[in-house]
């Protein structure tokens, strides 16, 4: 089983839409997550840090639920510049290791 | 201007050369990380280092050496071990364990 997975897409939702993507981590003492966005042939940028309480920011809601080991991503009202891959990172204390997802393709249609 | 800068943006190595990427941070960050990008894969660890002066083997050092002199550079050095070399290079820093990563730009290393 990979550390983290991802359901890699493409997601094709028309502007608008509402869109979720989850990722499940394998490592129970992990501590720290991430949601980040990777546009194509650039850098992944930071969407935000996932708390235990969750955390809202705009139309953006990601979500943490440590029993069943999962992280979620809510994307409220798609814009076209949405689109891009998002990427789930992981990690665990004192490791230094930040263990990324392969991502979850997201297209935003006209 | 707070950031990580990389360079080269792109990189060409002919067979049996060594090449250095660089990257440099002017965000007061302790722990740096080089990772490697292939299509579609998830980004892979090659080295990192907590503090100036220290440094660790990633998930994939075989090949790649790094330096850290300084606390605002990490240089990687793509060897001639290196047999795959072609992907995206992205480097990285963190305040610390745990927190937030910020990435630079990347650089594309093809071979001739």
């Amino acid at each position: 089983r990979k550390e983290v997975e991802q359901d890699p897409g493409p997601f094709n939702v028309p502007e608008g839409a509402t869109v979720a993507f989850n990722c499940t981590y394998s490592n129970s003492a992990s501590q720290s997550f991430f949601w980040y966005r990777q546009d194509c042939r650039k850098e992944p940028k930071l969407l935000m840090s996932v708390y235990s309480s969750g955390n809202e920011d705009g139309r953006f809601t990601a979500q943490l639920n440590r029993a069943s080991q999962y992280i979620s991503l809510l994307i409220r009202d798609s814009k076209l510049s949405d689109s891009a891959t998002y990427l789930c990172v992981v990690n665990t204390p004192g490791t230094y290791k930040y263990i990324f997802g392969t991502g979850t393709r997201l297209k935003v249609l006209a | 201007d707070g950031g990580i800068t990389q360079s080269p943006k792109y990189l060409f190595r002919k067979e049996g050369q060594n090449v250095t990427l660089s990257c440099e941070q002017n965000l007061n960050h302790d722990a740096m990380y080089w990772y490697r990008q292939d299509p579609g894969q998830g980004l892979r660890l090659i080295y990192y280092s907590q503090i100036v002066n220290d440094f660790q083997k990633g998930d994939i050092a075989e090949g790649y050496s790094v330096s850290r002199e300084k606390k605002e550079s990490f240089p990687l050095t793509v060897t001639s071990a290196q047999k795959n070399p072609t992907a995206f290079y992205l480097c990285a820093s963190s305040i610390q364990d745990g927190e937030t990563q910020y990435f630079g730009p990347g650089t594309r290393l093809l071979v001739l």
